[in-house]
């Protein structure tokens, strides 16, 4: 089955600049979604299609890939960003959705 | 605005059964895929169904591996609701399942819209 994976954990100081990771065989050959998960609630698009950033998601949030590895990519960290972040594709040889491990943001 | 809303959940037997729904409002629920994905406690988003809208005209339907024909997804457009059947319930399906929206495919399509969530746990 097809794995993405993520680093556990990501610990930034306020104000500062957040990056997670996202890799996977031949994810440049995929379509990369992240989502913002914080416990209670449900799941928030951040960035889909690799880089988008939907409808009133703040600038702050960029999306990125290069080769086999995704970027989520957050500055100016806030208290309120502190959630498990998660990169999903659509794996075709398998048909399945498939997310990453998550990776908790620490603020 | 876009609601989904899912019901159904509950405390079950193993080897129980379930259905879930998902009541969609704010959209012309039968032009879009949907999805099913749970969080097992203590553990991430893990995907479990999805199926394309009837206006699609293909009619596909794609499950999970750990589903293994136990879990069925279907949808009645008339009452703008999406269902999981879920049977021969596991410890392992302990977890909150949520429903969302697809857009534009099934397949490679992003989740804006998502439901609250409907707890099941799966106990003896």
């Amino acid at each position: 089955s097809y794995v993405l994976t993520q680093p556990p954990s990501v610990s930034v100081a306020p104000g500062q600049t957040a990056t997670m990771t996202c890799g996977g065989d031949n994810l440049r050959g995929k379509t990369v979604h992240w989502y913002q998960h914080r416990p209670g609630q449900a799941p928030i698009l951040v960035i889909h299609f690799n880089t988008d950033r939907p409808s009133g998601i703040p600038e702050r949030f960029s999306g990125s890939k290069s080769g086999d590895t995704a970027t989520l990519t957050i500055t100016r960290v806030e208290a309120g960003d502190e959630a498990d972040y998660y990169c999903q594709v659509w794996d075709t040889p398998t048909n399945h959705r498939v997310f990453g491990g998550g990776t908790k943001l620490t603020v | 605005d876009v609601q989904l809303l899912e019901s159904g959940g509950g405390l079950v037997h193993p080897g129980g059964s379930l259905r879930l729904a998902c009541k969609a409002s704010g959209f012309t629920f039968r032009f879009f895929a949907m999805t099913w994905v749970r969080q097992a406690p203590g553990k991430g988003l893990e995907w479990v169904s999805s199926m394309t809208s009837d206006e699609a005209g293909d009619g596909e339907f794609f499950y999970a591996d750990f589903v293994k024909g136990r879990f069925t997804i279907s949808r009645d457009d008339s009452k703008d609701t999406l269902y999981l059947q879920m049977d021969d319930l596991r410890a392992g399906d302990t977890a909150v399942y949520f429903c969302a929206q697809l857009a534009p495919t099934v397949t490679t399509g992003s989740a804006v819209f998502w439901g609250q969530g409907t707890p099941v746990t799966v106990s003896s």
